[in-house]
């Protein structure tokens, strides 16, 4: 029973392009949204993330859209570097008491060719 | 300025014995989750500690799995007569008492646990 889903195993774009990670869910308890980047052989890193009262969010190149109706979220990175290539996970936790349980996607794999 | 610390980094076990993880949170982190990440799959909850006790082991199963975080020293995941499932990287993440509704959780670097 997946409650967060990214249904691209991986991803390949041109450095300077715009790369477009998405991820649903089906859990409509959750309110609170963040995307994880992982590098080879080290934790997650967290990079962004977004409340359901909101449907966006900007950091410098990384901006998050939310689309509550659809249950669906995305990542964008702009322009996208060499060095953004890693795992990207996308992750939810609900309001209330577990808020602290965060439940992650399987994870895209972005390469970003130079 | 460390991060959360594991250890060790891989772990080889063979059927039937015990898998010991250690986790040290960041300094000023009172709070540890600890993760499982099975091939191919995303993180999965498997339970969260404070200091000297358990607030959460709703994702862990019941058998041969425990945790604990005492007063002094690092969060222990404790596997007894470990299975070839059991295999999987270990992340442990530690968050500050005071960071809000949704504390930003920080993660280690994993314990890769390989069971023959």
């Amino acid at each position: 029973d997946q409650q967060v889903k990214q249904n691209s195993p991986s991803l390949s774009v041109q450095e300077g392009r715009i790369s477009i990670l998405n991820c649903d869910y089906t859990n409509s308890m959750f309110d609170y949204f963040l995307w994880y980047k992982k590098y080879p052989a080290e934790g997650p890193t967290f990079l962004i993330s977004i409340s359901s009262i909101k449907d966006k969010n900007e950091d410098g190149r990384f901006t998050v859209f939310l689309n509550k109706s659809a249950k669906h979220l995305s990542l964008h990175i702009v322009p996208s570097q060499p060095g953004d290539s890693a795992v990207y996970f996308c992750a939810a936790s609900g309001s209330g008491g577990s808020n602290y349980k965060l439940t992650f996607g399987k994870g895209t794999l972005l390469t970003v060719n130079p | 300025n460390a991060g959360v610390m594991q250890n060790p980094r891989h772990l080889v076990r063979r059927r039937g014995q015990e898998a010991r993880l250690r986790c040290s949170p960041m300094k000023g982190h009172s709070h540890v989750y600890w993760y499982r990440q099975l091939p191919e799959e995303g993180l999965k909850f498997m339970v969260y500690l404070q200091k000297e006790n358990i607030i959460d082991e709703s994702g862990m199963p019941k058998e041969r799995f425990s945790a604990e975080f005492p007063k002094e020293g690092p969060s222990i995941l404790r596997i007894q007569q470990v299975v070839r499932g059991d295999s999987a990287a270990y992340f442990c993440a530690s968050s500050s008492p005071t960071g809000g509704a949704h504390n930003e959780q920080f993660f280690g670097p994993g314990t890769r646990l390989t069971v023959l």
